[in-house]
């Protein structure tokens, strides 16, 4: 079975610069999390779908970051304009049902930097 | 709110050594408690979970962490450490409310993990 993809791996942009994240989870998986990792720390949300719509965006900072699951699959995380602070590994993680026994699945991660 | 606090920043064990990583969460409900490892390069793994059940749970690689309720913890463990298990860990935690999980899982700061060959 193939995992979450995410792309691209790495990415490198001067601050006040637009960037977009991809995610493709694993098939079938109706749930979809963007967490974002800042160096030293563990993941954070940022967003939650179901299918395609947001659950909870409640730490999605919205002046700046925004995101889409169009057609309840892809997604894609955009960030504009680009602050040093955004420097992080941004990850998407899918899971098959909402439930109480939910697992989620990690991608490999989007390594951004911001200079 | 919820918070998952791993104690140690960086453990450093010999081959054979035997291991254990603190995790404590602090929440009142319910919670499903989750292990991940991030090998160097590679992404985040799940190493075992727990949500119900039989408090002691085995997880993959000789792995395997206990949840102790009173003290809101999620301690993991392995007898015999290798090479190859210098990693870093993280354990999780997210709650879980009547007709679902809350989703959002809650990270600790993660533990490093160096072995010594």
């Amino acid at each position: 079975e193939a995992g979450v993809a995410q792309s691209p791996r790495y990415k490198i942009i001067e601050k006040r610069q637009s960037v977009a994240f991809w995610c493709n989870p694993i098939s079938g998986h109706a749930t979809l999390y963007w967490y974002q990792q800042i160096l030293g720390q563990g993941p954070k949300l940022l967003i939650q779908f179901q299918n395609n719509g947001v659950v909870d965006d409640s730490q999605l900072p919205k002046d700046r970051f925004s995101a889409e699951r169009l057609k309840g699959v892809d997604s894609t995380l955009k960030i504009q304009p680009a602050k040093l602070e955004d420097s992080a590994v941004y990850l998407c993680a899918s899971s098959l049902f909402h439930d109480t026994q939910e697992t989620q699945y990690f991608g490999p991660g989007t390594r951004l930097l911001v200079l | 709110a919820q918070s998952v606090s791993q104690h140690n920043h960086h453990v450093i064990l010999s081959e054979a050594a035997s291991l254990e990583l603190g995790c404590n969460y602090s929440y009142g409900g319910t919670v499903n408690l989750f292990w991940y490892v991030q090998y160097p390069g590679q992404h985040l793994q799940l190493l075992l979970k727990y949500f119900s059940g039989d408090p002691l749970v085995k997880g993959i690689k000789g792995f395997e962490a206990e949840f102790i309720k009173s003290k809101f913890s999620f301690n993991l463990r392995k007898p015999s450490v290798q090479w190859s298990d210098t990693a870093e860990y993280f354990c999780a935690v997210n709650a879980r409310h009547y007709g679902g999980s809350q989703g959002n899982l809650i990270f600790g700061k993660g533990t490093k993990l160096s072995v010594k060959p």
